[in-house]
């Protein structure tokens, strides 16, 4: 079992690019989640998925977009980038809204 | 917003030294999850607390979960060099986690 992977891995981008950051888990896991990781600020809760066909913003929403594209994959999209959205980004899942969550190894983006 | 403290934010100590971390709210949370994250990678499970005033071990590591359900605590005994990393707690309200800012720990040989 792979868990979590997401793609890419590093990224850099000019301000006003747009990028998708793609996340696929194999746990057969009902929840999904989208987390950026700025030093000092902990993880901070971008969107969740609760199941499938449904999605909601978590608590730094704006500039971001996701798609639930089915029940493994969990896209997050930066239609315009800026320089804030420069971070770790985090996808995870777990079986449920409260249960453990099953992190991937991160992707790290730079928007110059 | 439930908000949980972490302190302290940054421990530095000599391996077979012990520490404890924290891990504070005013929220009372229906469980509450320590997380470890090392360099590069994301966080990992430790361990799940439910019920008030439980205590759970793994290993070297002592997790206990306050009697209100707003705190919890991380006691390591003989730190070792392996025990570095960015240790985080989550607390889970109305089937949702919070996370905490987490506590960066180093171990020094």
């Amino acid at each position: 079992n792979a868990g979590v992977t997401q793609t890419p891995k590093f990224q850099v981008l000019k301000t006003g690019q747009s990028m998708t950051l793609q996340c696929a888990q194999d746990m057969n896991h009902n929840s999904m989640y989208w987390y950026r990781q700025d030093p000092g600020m902990g993880l901070r809760l971008i969107y969740y998925s609760a199941s499938e066909g449904t999605t909601d913003k978590g608590e730094v929403p704006n500039g971001y977009n996701v798609s639930r594209l089915n029940k493994r994959e969990f896209s997050l999209r930066l239609e315009s980038a800026a320089p804030s959205q420069t971070s770790v980004y985090f996808c995870a899942s777990s079986e449920g809204p409260s249960y453990e969550q099953y992190f991937g190894p991160g992707t790290r983006l730079t928007v110059t | 917003t439930q908000l949980l403290e972490q302190s302290p934010q940054f421990l530095s100590i000599q391996e077979g030294e012990n520490l404890t971390v924290y891990c504070n709210s005013s929220s009372v949370f229906s469980s509450l999850q320590w997380y470890r994250q090392e360099p590069g990678e994301g966080p990992v499970l430790l361990v799940t607390v439910v019920t008030g005033g439980e205590v759970k071990k793994l290993k070297r590591l002592t997790f206990q979960f306050g009697d209100a359900r707003k705190d919890s605590s991380l006691h390591i005994t003989a730190a070792q060099t392996g025990d570095t990393g960015l240790y985080l707690c989550a607390g889970d309200s109305n089937y949702k986690l919070t996370f905490g800012k987490g506590t960066l720990l180093t171990v020094n040989p």
